[in-house]
């Protein structure tokens, strides 16, 4: 079945490490997404990639980075940089360039401890 | 002004009720519009897309007032497995933006 994989499901970090979520799918879409959810809070956008080797600061994009390499790859490092990253992550991808409906992973979730 | 606001509950409402959810939108360029299901820590699912003055799907009805800039979810026949958290989503005016709600909870009750 198609559909979009995130890896660790739980993380949890010591401050100052980086750490690297991983964000794979095989659906073939074009555009790929990293949104951080805080408790009772809204999905808010960290990165975005319309294609392959290019990408584009979301809202709140200091403290992570991101490559896309590959069309099936988008993975996010939250580096020691990000003052509070305890925060589940989402992973999203949409078909075209344009915002279609994403499709979402079953997230990452970040303890620092 | 956020670019999307709505009212975050929660709604607690019996089996068998109709409940609705209003969601305000900022940018009047917003053509599309969807409305996301999410359960307690889980992804994100889509509900419904809205492309033009609404949408409705089985029991659940969506409308679009552009006027007013707000986009409506109506929820008739309640379930138990209604309740979750339902996002609202306009499509924003950069292109590959999508800006989502904080959501609406609502809790369904036997």
């Amino acid at each position: 079945d198609g559909g979009i994989t995130q890896s660790p499901k739980y993380l949890f970090r010591k401050e100052g490490q980086n750490v690297t979520l991983s964000c794979e799918q095989n659906l073939n879409h074009d555009a790929m997404y990293w949104y951080r959810q805080d408790p009772g809070q809204g999905l808010r956008l960290i990165y975005y990639s319309q294609i392959v080797n290019d990408f584009q600061k979301g809202d709140i994009a200091e403290g992570y980075s991101v490559s896309r390499e590959k069309k099936e790859s988008f993975p996010l490092t939250v580096t020691s940089a990000q003052k509070n990253p305890t925060a589940f992550y989402l992973c999203a991808s949409s078909a075209g360039t344009g915002a279609n409906v994403l499709t979402f992973g079953a997230g990452s979730r970040l303890t620092v401890l | 002004r956020k670019e999307v606001e709505q009212d975050p509950g929660p709604f607690n409402v019996p089996e068998g009720a109709t409940v609705a959810f209003n969601c305000t939108y900022s940018n009047s360029a917003s053509q599309s519009f969807f409305w996301y299901r999410q359960d307690c820590r889980k992804e994100p699912k889509l509900l419904m897309s809205v492309y033009s003055s609404g949408n409705e799907d089985g029991r659940f009805t969506a409308q679009l007032n552009r006027a007013s800039q707000y986009i409506s979810l109506l929820i008739r026949d309640s379930k138990l497995s209604d309740s979750a958290t339902y996002l609202c989503v306009p499509r924003g005016s950069t292109l590959g933006r999508l800006y989502f709600g904080r959501g609406t909870q609502l809790t369904v009750w036997p």
